[in-house]
């Protein structure tokens, strides 16, 4: 059974600091990997999604990769702005096939401080 | 439309009684999802729709859970005898195809059960 993992639950950091978000999941066999955003009372919105043939993904200060070996995802985002606050989710279907099932990590929560 | 639209956005009903939640996917996307967030729990998949084929509703946690598509567009999520435990953010969402394009999510319908 997938299971994905996200670690830290929380984090605080100051504004202008470089962090990485981490995401695991158990069964490697995945069709693919996305990283989604939610900021307090909203729906997600999706940040990047990394099919498994590729390592990595950007998008401006965001950056995703990917090592299906390892069961690993992170995503690094440079430059923090008070504006990036929100909780930060992963998912990746279930089974290895092409599905829009997703099995969502229960997130990290961003907090930048100005 | 130019983005996945929830109706209602806040729903308050009394226990035992029948709630219908309205999704309109975004126009040309193909498949379409529901997914249930309670407080404290993580993001749970209910059911998903694409295109003819038979939908996945191996997600729905009780026969008190339905959802339909009607021509391939608009979905009504629709929950029989509500219990307290149904109160949740209920998020739909829609992609061109299956998994492997870009989800987009809705705002959700935030439903509480009294």
């Amino acid at each position: 059974k997938q299971e994905v993992t996200q670690i830290p639950a929380a984090l605080s950091v100051p504004e202008g600091e470089n962090l990485v978000l981490n995401c695991s999941f158990t069964d490697s066999a995945i069709y693919n990997l996305q990283w989604f955003r939610q900021d307090p009372g909203k729906g997600l919105t999706s940040l990047l999604l990394i099919q498994s043939s590729q390592r990595e993904q950007t998008s401006g200060r965001l950056n995703a990769s990917l090592d299906k070996s390892s069961g690993r995802s992170t995503l690094y985002i440079a430059a923090s702005q008070p504006g990036d606050s929100a909780t930060y989710l992963c998912a990746v279907p279930h089974g290895s096939g092409n599905t829009g099932k997703l099995i969502f990590g229960q997130g990290t929560t961003l907090q930048v401080k100005p | 439309g130019a983005g996945v639209s929830q109706s209602p956005s806040n729903k308050v009903t009394e226990k035992g009684k029948d709630v219908e939640l309205r999704c309109d996917p975004i126009s040309g996307h193909t498949a379409l999802y529901w997914y249930r967030q309670s407080l404290g729990q993580g993001l749970e998949f209910l059911i998903y729709f694409q295109g003819n084929s038979a939908p996945d509703k191996s997600g729905l946690p009780s026969d008190r859970f339905s959802a339909e598509r009607t021509g391939g567009s608009v979905s009504t999520l629709t929950i029989q005898r509500t219990q307290q435990e149904d109160s949740a953010v209920y998020l739909c969402a829609s992609s061109r195809t299956g998994g492997e394009n870009t989800i987009y999510f809705g705002e959700g319908s935030w439903l509480t059960v009294v």
